[in-house]
């Protein structure tokens, strides 16, 4: 079953637009991941954030956690075409594994 | 620096037919390893995980089974496709722990028809 859920499934912007992203989740985590997809490539890792923590940046990437909620949000500012792509949440429930439950995504369109 | 493979990038076969697909890492040792499928236009699904050598867990019921035959290469199999078997397959590794990212490989796109 999905932990994530990604809001909104799909969003088309213009460049320069910032782009926001909202992952909900139903369990206790011990961290959250977000991964972006190239359409039909692997995934790469975004960025990682504990569940102690509350916000982290990576270049043009922020990333929200609000553990009471069980959200997240990623906030892609300044956005080019090279960052249209599928964006994922994952969420780690303390298995020890690392194994990772991840949401369906959203789609984001930067048009030029 | 670590690498990952993964082969056929593409795949089709007939329903009833075996299946073996093929990872490996390079540049790491004793990695946790990772099968995930993913259908068009969803999220991924985890079918399998290893922690170590011959150690296996299943996550989904199904006509799957994986296999870890050394450090680094993990083996997706079945005996008989199902239609529903079609999707792409990643599979992935990371380092043991629990604050670790996972790092993927190209993918697999698997058609039966």
């Amino acid at each position: 079953s999905q932990q994530g859920e990604e809001d909104p499934q799909a969003l088309s912007i213009q460049e320069g637009e910032n782009a926001t992203m909202n992952c909900s989740y139903k369990t206790s985590i011990n961290n959250l991941q977000w991964y972006r997809q190239n359409s039909g490539r692997g995934l790469v890792h975004l960025i990682l954030i504990r569940s102690n923590e509350r916000e982290k940046h990576s270049g043009r990437l922020r990333v929200t956690l609000d553990t009471s909620k069980k959200s997240s949000s990623l906030l892609i500012t300044a956005s080019r075409a090279a960052d249209t792509a599928s964006y994922f949440c994952a969420t780690d429930l303390n298995s020890g594994y690392s194994t990772l439950t991840f949401g369906k995504g959203t789609m984001l369109l930067v048009s030029p | 620096s670590q690498t990952i493979h993964q082969w056929p990038a593409t795949l089709v076969q007939p329903v009833g037919s075996p299946l073996s697909l093929e990872c490996t890492v390079e540049g790491t040792s004793n990695p946790n390893l990772y099968w995930y499928r993913q259908a068009a236009g969803r999220g991924l699904q985890l079918l399998f995980y290893s922690v170590g050598i011959g150690q296996i867990s299943s996550e989904v019921p199904q006509n799957l089974s994986a296999s870890r035959p050394q450090d680094r290469q993990f083996i997706l199999s079945s005996k008989k496709l199902l239609l529903s078997d079609s999707g792409f397959y990643l599979c992935a590794w990371s380092n043991s722990g629990p604050y670790y990212e996972q790092y993927f490989g190209p993918g697999t796109r698997l058609t039966v028809t």
